[in-house]
């Protein structure tokens, strides 16, 4: 069974402290890995998909990484308009299963 | 604005009934698909269609279903309902057919209440 986790499940940085968060998982082939952002009240909003171990994706303060086992997404000198929380999701290679994790709750305090 | 609309907002009903929540997708998207989040199983893949037809299916319980018309709005049916189906329900919309080989945008969401 395709299972997705995510550590920590909160996390609190002042403004400015880079930290990284992890997303585990398991799946019966690959397809690709997403990052989403989701503000409270609101739909996720898509940030990057990876497809294959080594690939990295950038946007603003944010870096994505793969590898064959998890993904991390790195923040650096974040602000508090980062503040949210974080999914990751899988894909298996069959496009049918799309399975979340549970999201990192991101606070930067100012 | 995802271009992805949702309607109603916010519903509350009573255990047993059935409800009917609305989605249109950006203009120009082919597919939809529904997700429901709760507290304590997190965002969860419903169903996808495309263009018309079933395309992908995930945890969706029988007494939901699912279609999307000609003019591409798509419509989630939930029935019997039961306490643990309250959550925030979700819609996203993509122009391709295979889930993730484009950017899948999300609408505001529906939230079902039920008492």
């Amino acid at each position: 069974e395709d299972q997705v986790t995510q550590s920590p499940e909160a996390l609190r940085l002042q403004e400015g402290e880079s930290s990284s968060l992890n997303c585990s998982y398991t799946v019966s082939g690959l397809r690709g890995l997403f990052w989403y952002r989701q503000d409270p009240g609101k739909g996720p909003e898509f940030l990057f998909t990876l497809y294959s171990a080594g690939e990295e994706k950038e946007k603003e303060r944010l870096k994505a990484t793969l590898t064959k086992k998890e993904s991390f997404l790195h923040i650096t000198a974040p602000k508090p308009e980062d503040s949210a929380t974080y999914l990751c999701a899988v894909l298996d290679n069959y496009g049918q299963n799309f399975v979340f994790g549970p999201g990192t709750r991101l606070s930067v305090l100012p | 604005d995802s271009g992805v609309t949702q309607t109603p907002k916010h519903l509350i009903t009573a255990t047993g009934q059935r409800v009917t929540l609305r989605c249109s997708p950006r203009s120009g998207d082919l597919s939809v698909y529904w997700y429901q989040q709760s507290l304590d199983q997190g965002l969860q893949f419903l169903i996808q269609y495309y263009n018309g037809e079933e395309r992908a299916k995930g945890n969706i319980l029988e007494r939901f279903s699912a279609q999307q018309f000609p003019d591409l709005h798509s419509e989630l049916n939930l029935s019997s309902l039961e306490l643990g189906d309250s959550a925030l329900y979700f819609c996203a919309s993509s122009v391709a057919l295979h889930q993730g080989d484009t950017e899948a945008f999300f609408g505001q969401g529906t939230r079902l209440t039920v008492v």
